[in-house]
């Protein structure tokens, strides 16, 4: 099964409402990484946040990292029609060897936000 | 300062065909790495490369080749086209860091490839 998970599959909200995905996770981490990636287009990265860390926060972007939860929450405020994409959590992990990093890549959540 | 760049956009093959995709990078980032996308699944990694000269295999190396020549660019090959590699391919790079993953990775717009 994934590393990591989003939850939901799919959201939709109106503009102006915040929209919080959440992504859980199995084994430790070195780091997790938030994308986001617009219908047809490549993966944008969003925010980086190390496993040492707790919150980060990028201009609407809020991650927090639970490592005792295995889980991290994205939140995007105060919406936009704009904001519309798929997000993804990527887990950056030791390998099943222990010798390499590995990072994997959940189903992402498509977010739709309603003008 | 174009970033990640991938050729070509689109692509029909038939089975059996084979193909280069080209990516090239313009931030002299050391590693690259090149990514299948399929509908409700996250992206797989197919190879990757620490630096010029180097590749390696990812979580689903098979029917894929990979060359890395000079730093800003890695091919994937395809040497016989199946149906099951119909798929979304993107590139991405990433700078030098204390391993391949401890920095963010820029993505390029993706290579949508279809085998009939």
């Amino acid at each position: 099964s994934q590393q990591g998970e989003e939850d939901p599959q799919a959201l939709s909200i109106q503009e102006g409402e915040n929209a919080t995905m959440n992504c859980s996770y199995k084994t430790s981490i070195n780091n997790l990484q938030w994308y986001r990636q617009n219908s047809g287009r490549g993966l944008v990265h969003l925010i980086l946040i190390r496993s040492n860390e707790r919150e980060k926060h990028s201009g609407r972007l809020r991650v927090t990292l639970d490592t005792s939860k295995k889980s991290s929450s994205l939140l995007i405020t105060a919406s936009r029609a704009a904001d519309t994409a798929s997000y993804f959590c990527a887990t950056v992990a030791k390998n099943s060897g222990g010798s390499n990093y590995k990072l994997t890549f959940g189903k992402g959540t498509l977010l739709t936000v309603n003008p | 300062n174009a970033g990640v760049t991938q050729t070509p956009k689109f692509r029909v093959l038939k089975t059996g065909q084979s193909m280069t995709l080209l990516c090239a990078q313009d931030m002299n980032h050391e590693y690259m790495y090149w990514y299948r996308q399929d509908p409700g699944m996250g992206l797989r990694l197919i190879h990757y490369s620490v630096g010029e000269g180097t590749t390696a295999k990812g979580e689903v190396p098979d029917g894929y080749n990979v060359s890395r020549l000079k730093k800003q660019n890695f091919l994937l090959g395809l040497e016989s086209a199946a149906p099951s590699q119909t798929s979304v391919y993107f590139c991405a790079s990433s700078p030098f860091g204390q391993g391949m993953f401890s920095y963010e990775q820029y993505f390029g717009p993706g290579t949508r490839l279809t085998v009939t």
